[in-house]
């Protein structure tokens, strides 16, 4: 089992270019979650979809749009990236259940110019 | 709404010290309780969990009591090592009565700790 994977791992963009990041999971989870990480402010959750076909907003969802393919794989676009966009994103994943345990990819550094 | 507050870091301390990380929250219903491990360059892993009040959760050397009380959760460990340099995170979790979690976990800032030899 890979667990959750990210690509890419690094990407440095110039303002206003656009970028897709992947996420896929091999648990069979039903959940998905995208966050940044920010210094000082811990993980913020962008969008999440807790099951496949339903995606909703987290606390930081300006600027970002999500697909969620089918139930394996759960994608992260940026439109029209701004210098404010620039952090570490991390996918992660859940299974339906009362604790809610979430497992982390390895996350994708974005640097906007 | 959910919020999860740590104490101020970074927190630095010599091999074999006690640790302590503070952490508190606000949750309107039923909270699960996590922390969260990440080491340089990687993602979060969950180091222990604690589902309800008075459940310790363990791991590692690692020890945290949930307090519903004191609202508290926090992190201790007897004797640190360096390998467990990284940041540490407590995140919520909330859940209705009924237990059906809401689906999303609430993180605080994260304290980063450095252990020396």
């Amino acid at each position: 089992n890979a667990g959750v994977t990210q690509t890419p791992k690094f990407q440095v963009l110039k303002t206003g270019q656009s970028m897709t990041l992947q996420c896929a999971q091999d648990m069979n989870h039903n959940s998905m979650y995208w966050y940044r990480q920010d210094p000082g402010m811990g993980l913020r959750l962008i969008y999440y979809s807790a099951s496949e076909g339903t995606t909703d907003k987290g606390e930081v969802p300006n600027g970002y749009n999500v697909s969620r393919l089918n139930k394996r794989e759960f994608s992260l676009r940026l439109e029209s990236a701004a210098p404010s966009q620039t952090s570490v994103y991390f996918c992660a994943s859940s299974a339906t259940g009362r604790s809610n345990e979430q497992f982390f990819g390895p996350g994708t550094r974005l640097t906007v110019l | 709404g959910d919020s999860v507050t740590q104490m101020e870091g970074p927190v630095t301390l010599s091999e074999e010290a006690f640790l302590t990380i503070n952490c508190t929250y606000t949750a309107t219903g039923y909270p699960s309780l996590f922390w969260y491990v990440q080491y340089p360059g990687e993602g979060l892993q969950l180091l222990l969990k604690a589902t309800k009040a008075d459940d310790k959760g363990s791991n590692k050397g690692f020890e945290a009591t949930y307090r519903k009380e004191t609202t508290s959760f926090h992190l201790e460990k007897g004797s640190v090592q360096v390998s467990d340099s990284a940041v540490y995170f407590c995140a919520l979790s909330d859940r209705n009565a009924g237990g059906t979690s809401y689906g999303k976990l609430t993180f605080g800032q994260g304290t980063i700790l450095t252990v020396h030899p």
